[in-house]
């Protein structure tokens, strides 16, 4: 079975700093994706950043970065300088390549100004 | 823009009612999904179909059924509304071709069953 722990249900940053948001998983496959989606209060959900299970090098988007940590099955998401603008729910979801994918019970985040 | 539109934003629904919720894309996507939302649990998979007139179930299918007559539409119907459906149900969609893992999601369906 395939399952994403997200064990933080909230978090809260002050604007300009750094947060890291928490996720592990678990999974039989060896090849798989991973993903951080950010859902905006009463907005649709999109992607934030994407990570090949077989690419060692953590994945990055501008702000955004992950450390990706095979061994242990975890896969956090680094929001560096955050913004007004980054305050929403955080999913992290898995999908093996042999399976639907996974999504994680989320991380609400609040940015204060 | 890829564009995933779902008909209502919000519903107030009775028990028993039949309740269909909507979901067109705009992108000619293959594969369609219809997730359900709620708090602590994230995101679970109620059905996904993956070509017209085709349907799989998901993790949580009972209480619910599907329709995709047109590769753009995917409909959820809820035959007989209960109060443990209320809750927030999304679309999305996602091409058959190289594979990317990106879902292009609707903006949501707050569905109330009173």
């Amino acid at each position: 079975a395939q399952t994403v722990t997200q064990s933080q249900p909230e978090m809260s940053v002050q604007e300009a700093e750094t947060v890291t948001l928490s996720c592990t998983y678990d999974t039989s496959e060896s090849d798989y994706y991973l993903f951080w989606y950010k859902q905006p209060p009463s907005r649709q959900m999109i992607l934030v950043i994407r990570q090949e299970a077989y690419k060692q090098q953590n994945a990055t988007e501008n702000r955004f970065s992950v450390n990706f940590q095979k061994a242990a099955k975890s896969f956090s998401l680094k929001i560096s300088d955050s913004q007004l603008g980054d305050a929403a729910m955080y999913f992290c979801a898995l999908n093996p390549m042999t399976d639907d994918m996974r999504f994680g019970a989320g991380t609400r985040l609040t940015v204060k100004p | 823009d890829v564009k995933v539109t779902q008909s209502s934003r919000y519903l107030v629904k009775r028990t028993g009612e039949k309740v269909f919720l909507e979901c067109v894309q705009d992108m000619d996507h293959e594969n369609m999904f219809w997730y359900r939302q709620d708090p602590g649990l994230g995101l679970r998979l109620i059905y996904f179909s993956y070509d017209v007139k085709m349907k799989e179930k998901g993790d949580i299918p009972e209480g619910y059924s599907v329709s995709r007559e047109k590769k753009e539409r995917f409909s959820l119907i809820l035959e007989s509304a209960s109060t443990n459906q209320t809750s927030m149900y999304l679309c999305a969609s996602w091409t058959g071709g190289e594979y990317t893992g990106e879902l292009f999601f609707g903006e949501g369906s707050r569905l109330t069953v009173l």
